[in-house]
């Protein structure tokens, strides 16, 4: 069974850094494509940013992008984004999400809240 | 970046009721359409991915139509465990962007 967990959210204040990963189980972490997308408190999806099974292409959303770093390390089957110069906006739950063969967002963690606030 | 348009923003349905929900996209993606679902607190739900695609597990009463710009699910005969909110998402070309969001209320 796949299993995706995320960890590492919490309280920042503005300005901040935070490093969110993501463990992965029950398939061949090395061969998939990961992503990952936020929701702000009663607010809608929004895709954050997504690395290929090696980890040598990588995009982000332009709202994330100088500030946020996804990694991967394929021998200990996680995955990471690394947050800094945090901001309110950024507060959100976020989550990490496989790519289906299908190359969708079929298999979603539980999400780790991030909130960025003084 | 390609923008995703969805409608209604809520609908009010019945048990039972036809429910269809349209996307629209600023430019074609072809069929590069995926249709989720979501519930309070918990991660979003695969239903339907290259627009007409259903995705294993999910009802039949789930259904997906379209392409180039143009997109609806439909909901066949809506059910008690139905009643959440939609989100349609291009993955035609980074960055993907999501619809934002139809919430499905019981009337």
């Amino acid at each position: 069974e796949v299993q995706l967990v995320e960890s590492g959210g919490g309280l920042v204040q503005p300005g901040g850094s935070l490093r969110l990963s993501c463990a992965a189980s029950g398939f061949t972490f090395s061969s998939y494509e990961m992503n990952w997308v936020r929701q702000a408190p009663g607010k809608g999806l929004e895709w954050v940013s997504y690395i290929s099974s090696s980890g040598s292409t990588i995009y982000y959303a332009d709202s994330v992008k100088g500030r946020f770093t996804i990694s991967r390390d394929n021998a200990k089957n996680s995955l990471y984004l690394q947050m800094n110069s945090l901001r309110a906006e950024d507060t959100a739950v976020y989550y990490c999400a496989r790519v289906t063969e299908q190359l969708v967002l079929g298999y979603w963690g539980q999400g780790t809240l991030v909130t960025v606030s003084s | 970046d390609i923008q995703m348009t969805q409608s209604p923003s809520t609908l009010s349905a019945s048990v039972g009721d036809r429910v269809t929900i349209t996307c629209r996209a600023s430019q074609s993606i072809s069929s590069w359409l995926a249709w989720y679902q979501q519930k309070p607190g918990k991660a979003p739900k695969l239903l339907i991915y290259k627009a007409s695609s259903l995705e294993s597990g999910v009802p039949s009463r789930f259904s997906g139509s379209g392409s180039g710009t143009e997109f609806t699910l439909t909901i066949s005969s809506l059910q008690p465990d139905d009643f959440a909110t939609y989100y349609c998402q291009q993955y035609n070309s980074f960055p993907w962007t999501f619809g934002q969001g139809t919430k499905v209320e019981i009337k």
